[in-house]
Protein backbone atom coordinates (compact mmCIF):
# COMPACT_ATOMS: atom_id res chain seq x y z
CA UNK A 1 0.00 0.00 0.00
CA UNK A 2 1.12 3.19 -1.20
CA UNK A 3 2.38 5.40 2.19
CA UNK A 4 0.95 9.18 3.23
CA UNK A 5 3.19 11.69 4.76
CA UNK A 6 1.35 14.44 6.94
CA UNK A 7 2.02 16.92 9.78
CA UNK A 8 1.56 15.30 13.16
CA UNK A 9 -0.54 18.50 14.23
CA UNK A 10 -1.84 21.83 12.99
CA UNK A 11 -3.93 24.77 14.65
CA UNK A 12 -6.70 27.10 13.62
CA UNK A 13 -8.50 29.49 14.92
CA UNK A 14 -12.37 29.42 14.60
CA UNK A 15 -14.43 30.24 11.91
CA UNK A 16 -10.93 30.60 9.86
CA UNK A 17 -9.90 27.85 6.78
CA UNK A 18 -7.59 25.21 7.54
CA UNK A 19 -5.67 23.58 4.82
CA UNK A 20 -4.48 20.24 5.74
CA UNK A 21 -1.88 19.09 3.38
CA UNK A 22 -0.91 15.39 2.30
CA UNK A 23 1.65 13.67 0.36
CA UNK A 24 1.93 10.56 -1.65
CA UNK A 25 4.93 10.95 -3.53
CA UNK A 26 4.58 7.14 -4.58
CA UNK A 27 0.77 7.06 -5.44
CA UNK A 28 -0.35 4.63 -8.30
CA UNK A 29 -2.56 5.54 -11.14
CA UNK A 30 -5.36 3.88 -9.48
CA UNK A 31 -5.06 4.50 -6.11
CA UNK A 32 -7.77 6.91 -4.82
CA UNK A 33 -7.12 9.84 -2.35
CA UNK A 34 -9.53 9.46 0.66
CA UNK A 35 -9.78 11.32 4.25
CA UNK A 36 -11.06 10.20 7.69
CA UNK A 37 -11.16 12.02 10.60
CA UNK A 38 -11.32 10.77 13.98
CA UNK A 39 -13.26 13.37 16.86
CA UNK A 40 -12.23 12.92 20.52
CA UNK A 41 -13.84 9.46 21.95
CA UNK A 42 -15.32 8.11 18.49
CA UNK A 43 -14.56 5.95 15.57
CA UNK A 44 -13.08 7.58 12.37
CA UNK A 45 -15.80 8.78 10.14
CA UNK A 46 -15.10 9.42 6.45
CA UNK A 47 -14.98 12.77 5.06
CA UNK A 48 -14.39 12.91 1.59
CA UNK A 49 -12.52 11.23 -1.57
CA UNK A 50 -11.08 11.67 -5.14
CA UNK A 51 -8.99 10.45 -7.72
CA UNK A 52 -7.87 13.27 -10.06
CA UNK A 53 -10.34 16.40 -10.22
CA UNK A 54 -11.18 18.51 -6.97
CA UNK A 55 -13.85 17.53 -4.82
CA UNK A 56 -16.11 19.33 -2.96
CA UNK A 57 -19.02 18.16 -0.33
CA UNK A 58 -21.02 19.58 2.70
CA UNK A 59 -18.21 18.70 5.04
CA UNK A 60 -14.85 19.62 3.42
CA UNK A 61 -12.90 20.18 -0.12
CA UNK A 62 -10.27 17.94 -1.60
CA UNK A 63 -8.13 19.77 -3.63
CA UNK A 64 -5.56 17.41 -5.64
CA UNK A 65 -2.42 18.37 -7.26
CA UNK A 66 -2.17 17.86 -10.63
CA UNK A 67 0.70 15.48 -10.23
CA UNK A 68 -1.29 13.62 -7.67
CA UNK A 69 1.60 13.27 -5.55
CA UNK A 70 -0.10 15.98 -2.70
CA UNK A 71 -3.21 16.87 -1.76
CA UNK A 72 -4.76 19.20 0.78
CA UNK A 73 -8.08 18.90 3.07
CA UNK A 74 -10.05 22.01 3.14
CA UNK A 75 -12.36 22.80 5.68
CA UNK A 76 -14.17 26.15 4.96
CA UNK A 77 -14.57 27.45 8.20
CA UNK A 78 -13.77 25.31 10.93
CA UNK A 79 -15.44 25.00 14.12
CA UNK A 80 -14.81 23.73 17.07
CA UNK A 81 -16.43 20.29 16.31
CA UNK A 82 -14.14 19.91 13.43
CA UNK A 83 -11.07 19.41 16.03
CA UNK A 84 -9.84 15.96 15.45
CA UNK A 85 -7.62 13.94 13.90
CA UNK A 86 -7.71 13.69 10.17
CA UNK A 87 -6.26 10.68 8.43
CA UNK A 88 -5.30 10.80 4.14
CA UNK A 89 -5.37 7.25 3.15
CA UNK A 90 -4.86 5.77 -0.37
CA UNK A 91 -7.20 3.54 -1.86
CA UNK A 92 -6.35 1.04 -4.26
CA UNK A 93 -9.00 -0.21 -7.03
CA UNK A 94 -6.57 -2.68 -9.00
CA UNK A 95 -4.69 -5.78 -7.31
CA UNK A 96 -4.49 -8.57 -4.82
CA UNK A 97 -4.76 -5.10 -2.24
CA UNK A 98 -8.30 -5.19 -3.55
CA UNK A 99 -10.31 -5.39 -0.39
CA UNK A 100 -11.12 -2.31 1.13
CA UNK A 101 -9.20 -2.16 4.02
CA UNK A 102 -7.94 1.19 5.35
CA UNK A 103 -4.29 1.25 6.18
CA UNK A 104 -4.05 4.06 8.80
CA UNK A 105 -0.88 6.69 9.65
CA UNK A 106 -0.42 8.83 12.31
CA UNK A 107 -2.56 11.47 10.80
CA UNK A 108 -2.88 15.17 11.92
CA UNK A 109 -4.10 16.42 14.78
CA UNK A 110 -5.81 19.43 14.15
CA UNK A 111 -6.80 22.00 16.90
CA UNK A 112 -9.24 24.88 16.54
CA UNK A 113 -9.29 27.98 19.44
CA UNK A 114 -12.07 29.72 20.09
CA UNK B 1 -24.82 7.77 14.58
CA UNK B 2 -23.39 5.88 12.13
CA UNK B 3 -25.70 3.12 11.83
CA UNK B 4 -23.51 0.44 13.06
CA UNK B 5 -23.69 -0.72 16.69
CA UNK B 6 -21.01 -2.46 18.82
CA UNK B 7 -21.81 -4.01 22.22
CA UNK B 8 -20.23 -4.02 24.81
CA UNK B 9 -19.05 -0.18 24.78
CA UNK B 10 -16.92 -1.03 27.82
CA UNK B 11 -14.94 -4.32 29.12
CA UNK B 12 -13.00 -4.91 31.58
CA UNK B 13 -11.67 -8.30 32.38
CA UNK B 14 -8.45 -10.39 33.54
CA UNK B 15 -5.44 -11.94 32.21
CA UNK B 16 -5.77 -15.14 30.27
CA UNK B 17 -9.32 -14.33 30.56
CA UNK B 18 -11.46 -14.64 26.79
CA UNK B 19 -14.44 -12.28 25.41
CA UNK B 20 -16.04 -11.82 22.56
CA UNK B 21 -17.08 -8.39 21.03
CA UNK B 22 -19.84 -7.96 18.60
CA UNK B 23 -20.66 -5.20 16.01
CA UNK B 24 -24.06 -5.38 13.82
CA UNK B 25 -23.59 -3.20 10.60
CA UNK B 26 -25.04 -0.82 8.83
CA UNK B 27 -28.80 -2.42 6.90
CA UNK B 28 -27.29 -3.48 3.18
CA UNK B 29 -23.79 -3.38 3.93
CA UNK B 30 -22.50 -7.14 3.11
CA UNK B 31 -18.44 -6.27 4.54
CA UNK B 32 -17.52 -5.92 8.28
CA UNK B 33 -13.89 -4.92 9.27
CA UNK B 34 -12.56 -5.01 12.89
CA UNK B 35 -9.89 -2.78 13.95
CA UNK B 36 -7.64 -1.62 17.24
CA UNK B 37 -6.66 1.02 18.35
CA UNK B 38 -4.01 1.53 20.90
CA UNK B 39 -1.98 4.57 22.17
CA UNK B 40 1.33 2.92 20.67
CA UNK B 41 0.49 1.47 17.69
CA UNK B 42 -2.52 3.81 16.11
CA UNK B 43 -5.44 2.34 14.27
CA UNK B 44 -4.64 -1.30 13.21
CA UNK B 45 -6.50 -3.63 10.86
CA UNK B 46 -7.13 -6.77 11.84
CA UNK B 47 -9.77 -8.60 9.82
CA UNK B 48 -12.49 -8.19 6.81
CA UNK B 49 -15.20 -10.10 6.18
CA UNK B 50 -17.65 -10.12 3.22
CA UNK B 51 -21.27 -11.86 3.15
CA UNK B 52 -19.89 -14.37 5.68
CA UNK B 53 -16.35 -15.35 4.17
CA UNK B 54 -13.12 -14.11 5.25
CA UNK B 55 -11.74 -11.40 2.56
CA UNK B 56 -8.59 -10.37 4.16
CA UNK B 57 -6.46 -10.45 7.09
CA UNK B 58 -4.13 -7.65 8.61
CA UNK B 59 -1.88 -7.73 11.76
CA UNK B 60 -4.70 -10.19 13.79
CA UNK B 61 -2.87 -12.46 16.79
CA UNK B 62 -3.44 -16.29 16.75
CA UNK B 63 -5.07 -15.70 20.20
CA UNK B 64 -7.74 -13.67 17.90
CA UNK B 65 -10.65 -14.81 15.56
CA UNK B 66 -13.54 -13.24 14.05
CA UNK B 67 -16.49 -14.44 12.05
CA UNK B 68 -19.42 -12.85 10.62
CA UNK B 69 -23.01 -14.66 10.71
CA UNK B 70 -25.77 -15.47 8.24
CA UNK B 71 -27.60 -12.09 9.18
CA UNK B 72 -24.48 -10.00 8.50
CA UNK B 73 -23.63 -9.56 12.03
CA UNK B 74 -20.03 -10.27 13.19
CA UNK B 75 -18.35 -11.19 16.35
CA UNK B 76 -14.54 -10.63 17.61
CA UNK B 77 -12.95 -13.64 20.23
CA UNK B 78 -9.95 -12.37 21.87
CA UNK B 79 -8.62 -15.34 24.41
CA UNK B 80 -5.65 -15.60 26.32
CA UNK B 81 -5.83 -12.01 26.79
CA UNK B 82 -2.64 -9.74 28.16
CA UNK B 83 -2.18 -6.32 29.15
CA UNK B 84 -1.33 -5.42 25.89
CA UNK B 85 -4.39 -6.31 24.12
CA UNK B 86 -5.93 -3.20 26.01
CA UNK B 87 -7.02 -0.81 23.34
CA UNK B 88 -10.24 0.15 21.30
CA UNK B 89 -11.85 -1.98 18.94
CA UNK B 90 -13.11 -0.43 16.21
CA UNK B 91 -15.74 -2.36 13.66
CA UNK B 92 -16.85 -0.77 10.22
CA UNK B 93 -19.00 -2.03 7.44
CA UNK B 94 -19.24 -1.36 4.26
CA UNK B 95 -21.34 -2.37 0.79
CA UNK B 96 -18.92 -4.36 -1.02
CA UNK B 97 -15.73 -4.35 0.72
CA UNK B 98 -13.99 -3.86 -2.47
CA UNK B 99 -11.42 -0.94 -2.65
CA UNK B 100 -14.03 1.01 -4.80
CA UNK B 101 -15.02 4.35 -5.15
CA UNK B 102 -18.04 4.42 -3.36
CA UNK B 103 -16.96 1.95 -0.73
CA UNK B 104 -16.93 4.54 2.21
CA UNK B 105 -16.15 2.81 5.35
CA UNK B 106 -18.74 3.28 8.67
CA UNK B 107 -17.21 2.93 11.97
CA UNK B 108 -19.31 1.81 14.81
CA UNK B 109 -18.58 3.59 18.52
CA UNK B 110 -16.02 1.79 19.52
CA UNK B 111 -15.36 -1.17 22.37
CA UNK B 112 -13.02 -0.13 24.79
CA UNK B 113 -11.71 -3.29 26.29
CA UNK B 114 -9.27 -2.73 29.50
CA UNK B 115 -6.90 -6.05 30.71
CA UNK B 116 -6.24 -5.89 34.18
Amino acid sequence: DAKTTQPNSMESNEEEPVHLPCNHSTISGTDYIHWYRQLPSQGPEYVIHGLTSNVNNRMASLAIAEDRKSSTLILHRATLRDAAVYYCILRGVLGSSNTGKLIFGQGTTLQVKP
Amino acid sequence: DSGVTQTPKHLITATGQRVTLRCSPRSGDLSVYWYQQSLDQGLQFLIQYYNGEERAKGNILERFSAQQFPDLHSELNLSSLELGDSALYFCASSVTGLAGVADTQYFGPGTRLTVL
